[in-house]
């Protein structure tokens, strides 16, 4: 069965400084792997994806992810955090066989000024 | 850009009640879907539908859910006798392409709260 995991609850960054999403992912064959942020009362806004070629995807707001799949890793980065990234994150996986989306339980992401 | 929308923003319903809550999904996408999200925990998915039949649902879709296409812009969810445990916010979502490479779409959901 296909699972992404997030393994932190919250992530906190001052301003200007790198960050990092952490997600891994179990999958059966050809990973079809996502990123989706949600701001307060909001729904999900798509950021990127990583179907197949390049490792380091760009994705919307600056953001960027690194597929890697000898760690089944697919973290997401961004080389400058503003305050207007602090949200709720979640890592995703297309199930290949059908078309729901699984989710990761979300990384809450707090960029301080 | 084109978005999904989601009506209403907020539904207070008692206990066993039936509600309905309704999504346009973008206009010219064929796939919908529905995902639920209870305070503080993880996105769910709950039902996909395309060509006018679902194509796939979740053990969380029981006899109390049930999905349509009433017309040729909603797509609305009915849950039919409402439990407290049904309390969370619930999301359409809708897709273009048949690929699976391609994202869906979210409204900005619905809460729902069950009295």
């Amino acid at each position: 069965a296909q699972s992404v995991a997030q393994p932190e609850d919250q992530v906190n960054v001052a301003e200007g400084n790198p960050l990092t999403v952490k997600c891994t992912y179990s999958v059966s064959g050809n990973p079809y792997l996502f990123w989706y942020v949600q701001y307060p009362n909001r729904g999900l806004q798509f950021l990127l994806k990583y179907i197949t070629g390049d490792n380091l995807v760009k994705g919307s707001y600056g953001f960027e992810a690194e597929f890697n799949k000898s760690q089944t890793s697919f973290h997401l980065k961004k080389p400058s955090a503003l305050v207007s990234d602090s949200a709720l994150y979640f890592c995703a996986v297309r199930d290949s066989s059908a078309s729901k989306i699984i989710f990761g339980s979300g990384t809450r992401l707090s960029i301080r000024p | 850009e084109p978005e999904v929308t989601q009506t209403p923003s907020h539904q207070v319903t008692q206990m066993g009640q039936e509600v309905i809550l309704r999504c346009v999904p973008i206009s010219n996408h064929l796939y919908f879907y529905w995902y639920r999200q209870i305070l503080g925990q993880k996105v769910e998915f709950l039902v996909s539908f395309y060509n006018n039949e679902i194509s796939e649902k979740s053990e969380i879709f029981d006899d109390q859910f049930s999905v349509e296409r009433p017309d040729g812009s909603n797509f609305t969810l009915k849950i039919r006798s409402t439990k407290l445990e049904d309390s969370a916010m619930y999301f359409c979502a809708s897709k273009g392409q048949r690929m699976l490479d391609q994202p869906q779409h979210f409204g900005d959901g619905t809460r729902l709260s069950i009295l």
